[in-house]
């Protein structure tokens, strides 16, 4: 069955980054697009941006483009998404979520358990 | 971008009754790039409807979804008790994809 297993809860300061990963297993890694997804606090959903395993190419969204990057090893099937210069604002849950068939304009159908970040001084 | 706005916000009904929720777009989405998820208390959001009217796998036929061009809905024709939850759309046709605000289902 589809699975995808994040990282660990992590404690950042204001300043720092913060590299989350996201494990796929039960499928063909690098036939589906990953996402992205940012819930804050008792928030709604932010879309960040999205990688194609297969190539590696990326499409972030413009509020995130020149704090994040998104990668990808095909040998461990696992997806990274490191998020630079954090403030705040960016405390959340990170969820990685896999584009539901090819291309990139998808709706997710599985996603990781969600990852929280704390960014606190 | 395109904003997602999401009515009620919040829904009060008994278990067996019918839920109406409606999703309005800032803009024209196709429909087959507009989805709903539900997502209950610490849990991930989990895809419902793709297409605007199509149930993801497993989802009970009680699940409906309709809509075209900038309004959406989603309708539970009656309600379970566990369908009690968050509510949100999605559209995937523009970057950068963007969710409604949620509507929160709760029991009357």
């Amino acid at each position: 069955q589809v699975q995808l297993v994040q990282s660990g809860a992590e404690v950042k300061k204001p300043g720092a980054s913060v590299k989350v990963s996201c494990k796929a297993s039960g499928y063909t890694f690098s036939s589906y697009y990953m996402h992205w997804v940012r819930q804050a606090p008792g928030q709604g959903f932010e879309w960040m941006g999205t990688i194609n395993p297969s190539d590696g190419s990326t499409s972030y969204a413009q509020k995130f483009l020149d704090r994040v990057t998104m990668t990808g090893d095909t040998s461990t099937s696992t997806v990274y998404m490191e998020l630079i210069s954090l403030r705040s604002e960016d405390t959340g849950v990170f969820y990685c979520a896999r584009g539901s068939y090819s291309g990139s304009h998808t709706p997710q159908d599985y996603w990781g358990q969600g990852t929280l970040v704390t960014v606190s001084s | 971008e395109i904003v997602l706005t999401q009515s009620p916000g919040t829904l009060s009904l008994s278990p067996g009754e019918r839920a109406t929720l409606s999703c309005r777009a800032s803009q024209s989405v196709s429909s087959i790039y507009l989805a709903w998820y539900q997502q209950k208390p610490g849990q991930a959001p989990r895809l419902l409807i793709y297409g605007a009217s199509s149930r993801a796998t497993g989802i009970p036929d009680r699940f409906s979804g309709g809509g075209s061009g900038t309004d959406f809905t989603l309708t539970i024709s009656r309600l379970e008790p566990e369908d009690f939850s968050v509510y949100y759309c999605q559209q995937f046709g523009s970057s950068p994809y963007t969710f409604g605000q949620g509507t929160k289902l709760e029991i009357k």
